[in-house]
């Protein structure tokens, strides 16, 4: 059972870098989120999805961009990144009773 | 929107005992879920326990379980029997059906468990 898969595990990127980071979900939840982690801070919400094609701002959404395109896949991208985006971040895909997580992804941006 | 608050940031608990983490939250929806997630040192999310608000019988999983109060908006969580791997990161979590099926977690609390 793969669940939620997120890539990469790891990366580091030096300032004014983008990426994107990937999410895939094989349960056909129509939730789908990205959480940030940081120490003393819990989770915050990034962006979420009610379903393909939609997307949602959450608490902390500046610098950071979302697509649905595909029900299964929600991708995050940073197009220029800045040291305050050093997190951990975590894909989510859920039905009403609960949140299903990926294993996280440690971003440090230089 | 709604909050969640954990005000114990750590807490310890010698093996084999009792331990309560506390949870208290903010909502004026009616129909809402609250969750336990424990986060290992692996930094896998994993699911402890689920309280449907519509329910009064508080939820038990084996030696987990949870005072679930409704009136006072609190939420604790009772592990019994502490063991080694309990040690991890708890954070409560609340989901409502009017908030776009969100979930909001505290800050989180570091249990430690004393051999």
């Amino acid at each position: 059972n793969a669940g939620v898969t997120q890539t990469p595990k790891f990366r580091v990127l030096k300032t004014g870098q983008s990426m994107t980071l990937l999410c895939a979900q094989d349960m056909n939840h129509e939730y789908m989120y990205w959480y940030r982690q940081d120490p003393g801070m819990g989770l915050r919400l990034i962006h979420y999805s009610v379903g393909e094609g939609t997307t949602a701002k959450g608490e902390v959404p500046d610098g950071y961009n979302v697509s649905r395109l595909k029900k299964q896949n929600f991708l995050l991208g940073l197009e220029s990144a800045a040291p305050s985006q050093t997190s951990v971040y975590f894909c989510a895909s859920s039905y009403w009773a609960e949140a299903f997580f990926g294993q996280g992804t440690r971003l440090t941006v230089v | 929107a709604q909050t969640v608050t954990q005000s114990q940031p750590e807490m310890s608990v010698q093996e084999a005992e009792t331990v309560t983490l506390s949870c208290t939250y903010d909502t004026s929806e009616s129909d809402y879920y609250l969750f336990w997630y424990k986060q290992p040192p692996s930094r896998q999310m994993i699911l402890v326990i689920r309280q449907e608000a519509y329910k009064q019988q508080n939820a038990t999983e084996n030696r987990f379980s949870v005072n679930f109060q409704k009136a006072a908006k609190s939420f604790s969580l009772k592990i019994s029997d502490s063991q080694l791997g309990d040690a991890a990161m708890y954070f409560c979590a609340y989901s409502g059906s009017n908030t776009g099926n969100q979930f909001y977690f505290g800050t989180g609390t570091s249990l430690t468990v004393i051999p």
